[in-house]
């Protein structure tokens, strides 16, 4: 069966440089998830659209911009790069109003950003 | 807020000894709870879920029940695999969110 897919699977940066990460969901799934996992830590949510909009916003710094495209793909975009931005970043889907509840989130194997 | 407590670890164990990782929440409501399996190197796979008190999610030989009285969602197996080996997440979603919301992942060796 066809899983959520990120790419790239690792990113190595400089600071102040940016980035972007994608994410392609689950054929109909209609929600995306972004999660940020720093070393040895829980997954902490950052961000989440449904049917292209914004839905829900946790931790997301100022730096980071996302959005969810017509053909329900994401993109995390990160600026001004920071060491402490190092971490594996993943992307969930799902399908449905509310996601979660009934519907579970199916996660990306992650990207790997390490900003150097 | 809502808030998800995991036993810490790591814990150690050898193959086919009992498993219980102790997983208690604090949430508004009655969130849908959630145990993942993290493998090195994967991103999370949702291992069982349960919606409603007295449920019981279960899968691959993993078992836990929501427990509203003690606000629990403890993991349990009764023989563990070397394959076994992973971090375990629990989470909640609650039915006000589209998000979830984890524990701290607990780290479980299962030795031959």
């Amino acid at each position: 069966a066809a899983g959520v897919i990120q790419s790239p699977r690792h990113l190595i940066k400089e600071k102040r440089e940016t980035a972007t990460l994608k994410c392609y969901p689950i054929p109909r799934h209609d929600t995306v998830y972004w999660y940020q996992q720093g070393p040895g830590q829980d997954p902490q949510f950052l961000i989440s659209f449904y049917e292209k909009m914004q839905s829900d916003k946790g931790s997301i710094p100022d730096r980071f911009s996302a959005q969810q495209f017509s053909d329900y793909h994401s993109e995390l975009n990160m600026s001004s790069l920071e060491l402490g931005d190092s971490a594996l970043y993943f992307c969930a889907s799902s399908s449905g109003q509310g996601a979660g509840y009934n519907s579970p989130l199916h996660f990306g194997n992650g990207t790997r950003l390490t900003v150097t | 807020g809502d808030s998800v407590t995991q036993m810490e670890g790591p814990v150690t164990l050898s193959e086919e000894a009992f498993l219980t990782i102790n997983c208690t929440y604090t949430a508004t409501g009655y969130p849908s709870l959630f145990w993942y399996v993290q493998y090195p190197g994967e991103g999370l796979q949702l291992l069982l879920k349960a919606t409603k008190a007295d449920d019981k999610g279960s899968n691959k030989g993993f078992e836990a029940t929501y427990r509203k009285e003690t606000t629990s969602f403890h993991l349990e197996k009764g023989s563990v695999q070397v394959s076994d080996s992973a971090v375990y997440f629990c989470a909640l979603n609650p039915r006000s969110a589209r998000q979830l919301t984890f524990g701290s992942g607990t780290q479980l060796t299962v030795l031959p």
